[in-house]
């Protein structure tokens, strides 16, 4: 699972394969978005998850939100080459402030 | 489709020199960010802005500066810039609410290397 500061988690598997990334947040949030980075451009978001869903799918992602435990998860369906990318999600510490956990680094190989 | 842009995209910059970033953004948000993201690393928040002419400070705001001189323009400044402080920059906007729910809209970032 990611959170804060610690270093980047990296996953590695093959094409057509499903994997699933797990989050946990410290504080309370309304949503949980998740964001994706590619290399060498700035993260852009990908699905957000709202407090009162416990499942969100959207094309071959599917979030998940626990709220009692304070978790979500991303999963991707039949991934491929172009799911490569560094994976975050997001909570809302406050009103104003949107914190990341530390992201998991996704490579589909062939 | 929210536009944010960065400048430079890349910089070099001596020890002790002073640097600044500088973001754009085109679509009429409110809210605009400076994020640091280390190789390896998630991306911390280093000061934030809700409103022309203030703002706010961040987790980690030491050895930084920010200056928001209009709705559109958010400026990130090191002044005595720091090896430690070698890292990508990212400036993001927020769409308040809605649907949306406080989406970010990042910029390219700006890969700051200082010797």
């Amino acid at each position: 699972s990611q959170w804060g500061e610690e270093n980047l988690q990296a996953l590695s598997i093959q094409e057509g394969e499903d994997v699933t990334m797990n989050c946990s947040y410290k504080t309370y949030t309304t949503v949980v978005h998740w964001y994706r980075q590619d290399s060498g451009r700035g993260p852009a978001l990908i699905i957000l998850i709202r407090s009162n869903e416990r499942e969100k799918r959207s094309g071959r992602l599917r979030a998940t939100l626990d709220t009692s435990s304070q978790s979500s998860s991303l999963s991707i369906t039949a991934a491929q080459c172009e799911d490569t990318a560094v994976y975050f999600c997001a909570t809302s510490s406050s009103f104003s402030k949107l914190v990341f956990g530390q992201g998991t680094s996704l490579s589909v190989v062939p | 489709e929210a536009a944010v842009t960065q400048s430079p995209r890349s910089k070099v910059a001596v020890t002790g020199g002073k640097v600044t970033l500088s973001c754009h953004q085109t679509n009429n948000h409110d809210y605009m960010y400076w994020y640091r993201q280390d190789t390896g690393h998630g991306l911390r928040l280093i000061h934030y802005s809700y409103v022309a002419d203030s703002t706010e400070k961040g987790d980690i705001p030491d050895g930084y500066k920010a200056s928001r001189p209009s709705q559109e323009n958010f400026s990130l400044i090191l002044e005595l810039a720091s090896l430690s402080q070698t890292a990508v920059y990212f400036c993001a906007s927020r769409d308040w609410g809605g649907e949306s729910q406080n989406t970010l809209y990042f910029g390219a970032g700006t890969r700051l290397s200082v010797l």
